[in-house]
Formats: structure tokens, sequence, C-alpha cells
């Protein structure tokens, strides 16, 4: 069974720097794209990062409202999708859900970007 | 980028009668090997979304088939035939062709 598990939200302030995760399980990590999404309160799904397979050379993709903040990763060892949120803003405010080709989504982690 | 614009924002439908949701491309969604790179999602309320239909046409695991899709390259239909209590919920279509991956608005789907 596909198994996916966000950590790692909270409540940060403006400029301020997070590290959100994902335990992938149930498959090969390696042969899947990843990806991030997030959905704002009240609003509608947004895809934000992805992170191509292994036959790819995990090759990154971003949105332009994330590109040069948020770094999507992989410990391919531990089966981990990472991504690091710098310099977040009130408008990253969302529930950030990982997902595997979305075919599969995790059930989601909050972060509340307010001072 | 490519923008799907779903309607009607939302739809009432008494259990056991049929709802029907449209969504709208900018751009075609065929790609160059011949598939159509069209998904619909549902969303209840307080979960995550949930893989319906992938490739326009073809039900995700597990999902009844009382859920069907249809469409050309860029304007396609979500029917959900005797709509049951657990169908309540936003539904999205989204497209996989190029990045950015984007999705429509929603439809939110209530009981009468």
């Amino acid at each position: 069974e596909v198994k996916l598990v966000e950590y790692g939200g909270g409540l940060v302030q403006p400029g301020a720097s997070l590290r959100l995760s994902c335990e992938a399980s149930g498959f090969t990590f390696s042969d899947f794209y990843m990806e991030w999404i997030r959905q704002a309160p009240g609003k509608g799904l947004e895809w934000i990062a992805a992170s191509r397979n292994k036959a790819n050379d995990y090759s990154t993709v971003y949105s332009a409202s994330v590109k040069d903040r948020f770094t999507i990763s992989r410990d391919t060892y531990k089966s981990i999708l990472y991504l690091q949120m710098n310099t977040l803003k009130p408008e990253d405010t969302a529930i950030y859900y990982c997902a595997r080709g979305l075919s599969h989504w995790g059930q989601g982690v909050m972060v509340t970007v307010s001072s | 980028d490519i923008v799907l614009t779903q309607a009607p924002l939302s739809v009432s439908v008494t259990p056991g009668e049929s709802a029907s949701i449209s969504c709208r491309s900018s751009k075609s969604l065929l790609s160059s090997k011949g598939i159509t790179s069209l998904y619909w999602y549902l969303q209840r309320p307080g979960k995550s979304p949930q893989l319906l239909i992938y490739q326009m046409s073809n039900l995700a695991s597990g999902v009844p088939d009382r859920f069907s899709s249809s469409g050309s390259e860029t304007d396609f239909t979500l029917k959900i035939s005797k709509v049951e209590t657990e169908d309540v919920g936003v539904y999205y279509c989204g497209h996989r062709l190029e990045y950015p991956w984007t999705f429509g608005g929603g439809t939110k789907l209530e009981l009468k």
C-alpha cells in the first residue's frame, strides 16, 4: 500500500525558513516522480514543485511563485521527500501536500506564516 | 501556463440523480504520445484530494463506475450517475501535459 506522511509544518514569522518532510512507503521511491502541492485556506490546489525520478536524474521543477525560495529534494535511502522553504511570506500560508505522480496524496501539513 | 476553467462553481443534486461537471482548457491537452493529460480529483471535506479519473477517461483504482469522463482535446465532462452521500465534496480537474501542472478552480457538489 502506498503511504505518504508529511510532517514539519507549523507557525513561523515572515522571512523565516521551514523544512517539510514526506515519508514514503509501499513503493520503490526512486522510480516515481514526486510533487508538492499546496492549498491556501478556502482556496484551490496549486502545484509548486516536482522531483523527477531516478531515470530522469531526480531533476527538479518549480512554480514561479516559489522558484528561488523553495527547494525540493530527496533522501533516496530513507525514502523521504523534502521541501525546504526559505524567505517565507504570509501568502505561503497553506496546507502542503506531498504526492506521488498526483495519483497518491499524503494527509497534508499546515504551514502558517504570520507575525 | 495552461488555464483550466470549471463550471459550475457549485451543483446541488438529489441523491440517486446524476451530475455533470465541465472543465475547459486554454490549450489542447493531447500529448505527442496520443494521451490526453486530463485528470479529475475529489476532495471530500477535511480530506486530501483523491484521484478519480486519469488520462481523461480511465477510472482510478477503487473508484466506482458511477464516475465517468469524456471529452475532446480542450473540453471535458465528468459525469456522476446515481449520486451518493459519499460523493459530496469539491471536484477538481487538472493536467500534467507540461509544467507548471495546473488545476481548475473546483466545483462543489452538495446534496439537496
